[in-house]
């Protein structure tokens, strides 16, 4: 079983939808949970962490389930500059902190 | 002011030779990163240093696979006898600490092995 599982999509939405990513990691000692975004050919960048009680930016709301493994991300009214490949992120807890292990993504595709 | 800046941006190069890539972080950041990543995948973690030593380098493949950062700053990855199975981008990352999680990427060094 890979550490970090994500569907791959990719996910076609219309804009104004609102779509919801899932994510599972196998490591249950696993310490830090983020998302984060890459656009097409261009490098990952930090979407927002992923905290026990869940948060909120804006639009995007991230959610961790440490009981069942699980992270999700749910955006709301999605726009076409949502277009993107999304990256569940998992720091292993008595490895090393540097160590950051990534999902292999989620492609989104907003239509118009 | 800049941030993480990778050369080069694109190499191809024959299978067997050598080859280096640079990383050079943003001002300030103590912890260097190396990932690389392959179509349709996520980065995969090669090693990162705290300063000049590195502090986790369990993610590089083999032996061929080599990085310094003799003064804390700029990076070079090394590998030798290149496979053209290291085709791939290699991604630098630098980060203020270690405990935040956001890592700043550069844009990478597209490799390619004939």
């Amino acid at each position: 079983r890979k550490e970090v599982e994500q569907d791959p999509g990719p996910f076609n939405v219309p804009e104004g939808a609102t779509v919801a990513f899932n994510c599972t990691y196998s490591n249950s000692a696993s310490q830090s949970f983020f998302w984060y975004r890459q656009d097409c050919r261009k490098e990952p960048k930090l979407l927002m962490s992923v905290y026990s009680s869940g948060n909120e930016d804006g639009r995007f709301t991230a959610q961790l389930n440490r009981a069942s493994q699980y992270i999700s991300l749910l955006i709301r009214d999605s726009k076409l500059s949502d277009s993107a490949t999304y990256l569940c992120v998992v720091t292993p807890r008595g490895g090393s902190q540097g160590n950051l292990i990534f999902g292999k993504g989620t492609k989104l595709s907003v239509k118009p | 002011g800049a941030g993480v800046s990778q050369t080069p941006s694109n190499k191809v190069t024959e299978k067997g030779k050598y080859v280096e890539l640079r990383c050079d972080p943003i001002s300030g950041h103590t912890a260097l990163y190396w990932y690389r990543q392959s179509l349709g995948q996520g980065p995969e973690f090669l090693i990162y240093f705290q300063g000049t030593g590195a502090a986790d380098d369990s993610g590089l493949p083999n032996d061929r696979f080599f990085a310094v950062r003799p003064e804390g700053s700029v990076s070079t990855l090394k590998i030798q006898r290149t496979e053209r199975g290291d085709s791939a981008v290699y991604l630098c990352a630098s980060s203020l600490g270690l405990a935040s999680g956001e890592l700043f990427f550069g844009e990478g060094s597209r490799l390619t092995v004939l």
